[in-house]
């Protein structure tokens, strides 16, 4: 059963225009979500966070929205540059316990100058 | 600061060889946690290390194991290999563990059965 879901498997988006990723889970208890990019033959790194009792987090170009109703989340990129072409992963997991992140199979980002 | 480190980066092994797989964390990192990536799995947990304990495992068979060392070196090992095991280890450290943070990935090893 896959808790988290990244439903588009690739996106591709204009330089300047935005690119919107998106993400659901299953798990209402999930109370903590990040994202993380990916470029090939490296190892991912950290983008942005947010917890469950925020509904936005905006660090520069980047902006994660949380739904928790809908129990989805996005990733706004506004604007998106060449430099933003990567795979990107939507994690979750339970803050008050030790319990490791649950990645989704992410979404590979083209953005086209 | 050194970022997480893996050793080797690349490795071909013959189908039911063994295989072990370094992580060198973070300089005060206390938590490594071990992913496997494939390209329609995305990233799978397979276990946690914290102050040289499992303390959290993924849904693998037994022939993925693991250990820590006092210095939160860790390595994880691969018995029996099989061609589905082909994939991209990641390693990731983090103070804590858990979900006290953000983890940092080192680049990975990439696995090739045959």
């Amino acid at each position: 059963d896959q808790q988290v879901k990244q439903n588009s498997p690739s996106l591709s988006v204009q330089e300047g225009r935005i690119s919107i990723l998106n993400c659901d889970y299953t798990n209402s208890m999930f109370d903590y979500f990040l994202w993380y990019k990916k470029y090939p033959a490296e190892g991912p790194t950290f983008l942005i966070s947010i917890s469950s009792i925020k509904d936005k987090n905006e660090d520069g170009r980047f902006t994660v929205f949380l739904n928790k109703s809908a129990k989805h989340l996005s990733l706004h990129i506004v604007p998106s540059q060449p430099g933003d072409s990567a795979v990107y992963f939507c994690a979750a997991s339970l803050r008050s316990g030790n319990t490791p992140l649950v990645f989704g199979k992410g979404t590979r980002l083209s953005v086209i100058a | 600061k050194a970022g997480v480190t893996q050793t080797p980066r690349y490795l071909i092994k013959t189908r039911g060889q063994q295989v072990t797989l370094s992580c060198s964390p973070i300089s005060g990192h206390r938590s490594v946690s071990w992913y496997q990536q494939t390209p329609g799995q995305g990233l799978q947990f397979l276990f946690e290390y914290f102050s040289e304990t499992q303390r959290n495992k993924g849904n693998f068979p037994g022939r993925f194991s693991g250990r820590q060392f006092s210095n939160s070196r860790s390595e994880m090992n691969v018995s029996t290999l099989e061609l589905g095991d082909s994939a991209l280890y990641l390693c990731a450290s983090s103070l804590a563990g858990g979900t006290g943070g953000a983890m940092d990935f080192g680049p990975g090893t990439r696995l090739t059965v045959t």
